[in-house]
């Protein structure tokens, strides 16, 4: 069945670090990958996604590349910031009815 | 545009005792969902709704839960006997057809003492 493996957190940085969070996947055909994040106190809601191979999505000043052949999809920040602080989720869905299977999550915490 | 509503937010019980959670989605969203997040770990699908049909609930324990989605609307998510390992929090989502972009409410948190 589909799988996500995110790294283990918490991420500690200081404001304006850069920050690499790592997630791969298992799959049987061609999902598509989302990092959805929770900040304190509120629901899940989606950063950023990519429905194919090589695609980059983006969003707040986060990214994240569709790699097929290492079956990844890393979430990177160039400046993380305070307000940054957040359990980050990697996710993917496949199939006609849009299934999410998450990862355990990260949790960054950013001091200033 | 209104989020997804749950509710209550936080709910405290007994084991062997009933609860039941109530998700209003976003208007005109097809497909809604109910997922279990047990704390360190990442949500879990137990119960997926395309209208008012059943898509998905393969990871459903149905011996004590149950859900239902009256008219393609609201949603009720019900467990009965509760159990000490049920302890979680219940994220109600809901999606357009076919987007894979789900909008998450702020989710309903049992104990179970």
């Amino acid at each position: 069945g589909n799988s996500v493996t995110q790294m283990e957190g918490p991420v500690t940085l200081s404001e304006e670090a850069f920050l690499t969070i790592n997630c791969t996947y298992t799959a049987t055909g061609y999902p598509s990958l989302f990092w959805y994040v929770q900040y304190p106190g509120e629901g899940l809601q989606l950063l950023l996604k990519a429905t194919k191979a090589d695609d980059k999505g983006s969003n707040k000043g986060f990214e994240a590349t569709y790699r097929k052949e290492t079956t990844s999809f890393h979430l990177e920040k160039g400046s993380v910031q305070v307000s940054d602080s957040a359990v980050y989720f990697c996710a993917l869905s496949e199939g006609g009815y849009s299934t999410l299977t998450f990862g355990k999550g990260t949790m960054l915490l950013v001091s200033p | 545009e209104a989020g997804v509503a749950q509710s209550p937010r936080y709910k405290i019980i007994e084991k062997r005792q009933s609860v039941a959670f109530w998700c209003n989605p976003i208007s005109g969203h097809a497909t809604l969902y109910w997922y279990q997040q047990i704390l360190g770990q990442g949500p879990k699908l137990l119960i997926q709704f395309q209208n008012n049909g059943v898509v998905d609930d393969s990871q459903l324990p149905k011996d004590r839960f149950s859900a239902e989605r009256l008219k393609g609307v609201d949603s009720t998510l019900k467990i009965q006997p509760a159990k000490l390992e049920d302890s979680a929090v219940y994220l109600c989502a809901s999606s357009k057809l076919g987007t894979g972009e789900l909008f998450f409410g702020e989710g309903s948190r049992l104990t179970v003492l």
